[in-house]
């Protein structure tokens, strides 16, 4: 069974620009996570979708927005970006709880 | 205070060691005890997944849970140079809106051959 994956594995942006990442659950999970890593805070939890809709929301600015497809792959949107948005973006999905959790490999972001 | 707490390291231990990772939580709503192993440039991978007080082994990995105290360990039997990584705790609890999961900050392992 392939596992999640995520693209672009690297993107480099400059500040005030957009960028858009994507992730690709496992076949029949239907909960998808994001999480921002960073050296200094850590795994910190971004939003998770579960069935197209948002269950859960961590405490990230609005210009982190995220949505779900139908078939459970997943986007997450960053707006007007600074340099402090630069970190690896990781993705995770499980069946139905969060409690198990897969995770991607990651999209390394780098802000200029 | 952090829910979780966890001491980032570097830790590092010769060939063969017994290494024990820890961390402690102060929210006692936490149900389900988690250890992750993150390989450098690679995402967390699922090692251990326990959810009542006591052991669990896995191979050369045992789960430590004692909820009395609010702390969980793992202990990795024969290291190994492949055992080099960060590894992350992670607590979850049921709430309104699903499960609810904090990780903590990781312990970076270093065993030397």
């Amino acid at each position: 069974k392939a596992g999640v994956t995520q693209t672009p594995r690297y993107l480099i942006k400059t500040r005030g620009q957009q960028v858009t990442l994507s992730c690709s659950p496992i076949s029949g999970h239907r909960s998808v996570s994001w999480y921002q890593q960073t050296p200094g805070q850590g795994l910190q939890f971004l939003f998770e979708y579960f069935s197209e809709t948002q269950r859960n929301k961590g405490n990230f600015p609005g210009r982190f927005s995220g949505r779900q497809f139908s078939n459970s792959r997943s986007e997450m949107n960053v707006s007007t970006l600074e340099l402090g948005d630069s970190a690896l973006y990781l993705c995770a999905s499980s069946l139905e709880a969060l409690n198990e959790q897969f995770f991607g490999p990651g999209t390394r972001l780098t802000v200029l | 205070q952090k829910e979780v707490e966890q001491d980032p390291g570097p830790l590092s231990v010769p060939e063969g060691a017994i290494v024990s990772l820890n961390c402690t939580y102060s929210n006692s709503a936490f149900q389900y005890f988690m250890w992750y192993r993150q390989y450098s440039r690679k995402g967390p991978e699922l090692l251990m997944y326990t959810y009542s007080s006591g052991n669990k082994e896995d191979g050369r990995f045992t789960a430590q849970v004692d909820k009395s105290s609010k702390y969980i360990s793992l202990f990795i039997r024969d290291s190994q140079p492949s055992d080099s990584a960060t590894y992350l705790c992670a607590m979850s609890f049921l709430n309104t809106g699903g499960f609810k999961t904090i990780f903590g900050a990781g312990t970076r392992l270093f065993v030397k051959a």
